[in-house]
């Protein structure tokens, strides 16, 4: 069965500490793969897309695909950074649709 | 551009009362998708319609009905709410050609049922 888990439902750090927000997937092929982030009582908004590359307010994430996995990176963490991540493949292939992972509440303390 | 609109926002249910949540996308979007998010569930899909007159289900699609009325709105339709209904439900949309850049989503509606 097509999965993704994200293994730590809370993750604590604190302001300026390095953060690792993991993710594995468990998908044929070659998945698309995204982090979303939603702040405090806020919509959901796209994080990063595996396809790009990108750094997006200094996160980064490699796709491993020898390890199946997707991890988010932040070498030097703030406090409004502090949020629920989910992990994102998509799992319909041509007929697009994201299966989301259970999440991970990070907080950065001061 | 408003992008993904809800409605409503907050709604309190009685067992077995009905009721429709709203979405609307001024994106010219073709996908649109309802999630529900439980705490230490994440978001699963109920259904979605991958474009206009197209509808499918998702993960959890029982006790649940959308319709794609056009190509800006995707309702769901809850015909006997039951407590296990409670959640957050999200809308999103997503543009044809664009799958590298995700969903948009909608703000939420949070919905209990009594």
């Amino acid at each position: 069965a097509q999965r993704v888990t994200q293994p730590e439902k809370l993750l604590s750090v604190f302001k300026g500490a390095p953060v690792e927000l993991k993710c594995n997937y468990s998908y044929s092929g070659s998945p698309e793969l995204f982090w979303y982030v939603q702040y405090s009582r806020q919509r959901l908004q796209l994080l990063l897309r595996h396809i790009s590359r990108e750094s997006i307010k200094g996160f980064t994430a490699d796709l491993n695909k020898g390890e199946t996995s997707f991890h988010l990176k932040k070498p030097f963490a703030q406090e409004e950074d502090s949020a629920m991540y989910y992990c994102a493949p998509n799992s319909g292939g041509s007929n697009y649709k994201l299966t989301f992972g259970k999440g991970t509440l990070l907080t950065v303390n001061p | 551009n408003a992008g993904v609109t809800q409605t409503p926002k907050f709604q309190v249910l009685k067992t077995g009362q009905s009721m429709t949540l709203q979405c609307a996308q001024d994106m010219n979007h073709n996908s649109m998708y309802w999630y529900r998010q439980d705490p230490g569930m994440g978001l699963r899909l109920i259904y979605y319609s991958a474009s206009e007159g197209t509808t499918d289900k998702g993960e959890v699609p029982n006790g649940y009905n959308v319709s794609r009325l056009n190509k800006r709105e995707f309702s769901l339709r809850l015909e006997s709410a039951a407590p296990s209904q409670t959640s957050v439900y999200f809308c999103a949309s997503l543009e044809a050609g664009a799958r590298n850049y995700g969903y948009t989503f909608g703000s939420g509606t949070r919905l209990t049922v009594v």
